[in-house]
C-alpha cells in the first residue's frame, strides 16, 4: 500500500497563477483533509470531506477550494494564487473520524 | 490561551537517554490522543494513539495519558540519533468531533 500521496511535490507560481493539487489515498479511508504547515503557525487545516461528494471549510479556507468527486482523490485548488499561500501543504486522511489521521509526503509550494 | 501547549524545544539529549516529550491541554472534552514525528522536509508520522487515559507501549515509544491533569506525554527509551525530529501532539474529543488540534511541536535532537 502506498498510504496517502500527493502531487507535485515541489512547485512555484507567479502571483495569479492558478494549480490543483492532487492528493490520493489507497486505504478506503472516509476522511481526507487538507492542511498547510508554516513556521510559527503549526499545521492549520484548509478544508476537509468526510465522504465522497462532501466537502467542509477548516480554520484557513480563504483563497482555496476543493472537490472530492471520488473516495479515493481529495483535490485542492488555487484559483489564483498569492505570495501569502507560500507554505508546505499536506493531505491526510482518516478512516471515520478526527483521529487517528495519515499524512502524505507534502508539497512545497512557492509564489513569487 | 492556546487549546494544547507544547514546549518547542530544542531538545538536545545524547544518546541511550530516555526521552519524555510532553504536552498539557485545556479541553477536558479531548479524548483522543496522538502522538506524530516529523523529519524535516517529510510528512508528520503517526507514532501513537491513545483513547482516553492509560498507558500504551510500542516497542521503545510509550504514550501516557492523564485526563485528570489534562497532560500526556511521550517517552522514548534508549534514544538513537535516528529519532532526532519534530514531535508533535495531536488531540481531538469524540468520534463526531470535526478539529484536530496540534501541538506546536518539540524538536529533538539525539547526539551520537
Amino acid at each position: 500500500n502506498a498510504g496517502v500521496t500527493q502531487t507535485p511535490k515541489f512547485r512555484v507560481l507567479k502571483t495569479g497563477q492558478s494549480m490543483t493539487l492532487l492528493c490520493a489515498q489507497d486505504m478506503n479511508h472516509e476522511y481526507m483533509y487538507w492542511y498547510r504547515q508554516d513556521p510559527g503557525m503549526g499545521l492549520r487545516l484548509i478544508h476537509y470531506s468526510v465522504g465522497e461528494g462532501t466537502t467542509a471549510k477548516g480554520e484557513v479556507p480563504d483563497g482555496y477550494n476543493v472537490s472530492r468527486l471520488k473516495k479515493q482523490n481529495f483535490l485542492l485548488g488555487l484559483e489564483s494564487a498569492a505570495p501569502s499561500q507560500t507554505s508546505v501543504y499536506f493531505c491526510a486522511s482518516s478512516y471515520r473520524g478526527f483521529y487517528e489521521q495519515y499524512f502524505g509526503p507534502g508539497t512545497r509550494l512557492t509564489v513569487t | 490561551q492556546k487549546e494544547v501547549e507544547q514546549d518547542p524545544g530544542p531538545l538536545s539529549v545524547p544518546e541511550g537517554a530516555i526521552v519524555s516529550l510532553n504536552c498539557t491541554y485545556s479541553n477536558s472534552a479531548f479524548q483522543y490522543f496522538m502522538w506524530y514525528r516529523q523529519y524535516s522536509r517529510k510528512g508528520p508520522e503517526l507514532l501513537m494513539y491513545t483513547y482516553s487515559s492509560g498507558n500504551k507501549e510500542d516497542g521503545r515509544f510509550t504514550a501516557q495519558v492523564d485526563k485528570s491533569s489534562k497532560y500526556i506525554s511521550l517517552f522514548i527509551r534508549d534514544s538513537q540519533p535516528s529519532d532526532s525530529a519534530t514531535y508533535l501532539c495531536a488531540m481531538t474529543e469524540g468520534a463526531g468531533a470535526q478539529k484536530l488540534v496540534f501541538g506546536q511541536g518539540t524538536r529533538l535532537t539525539i547526539n551520537p
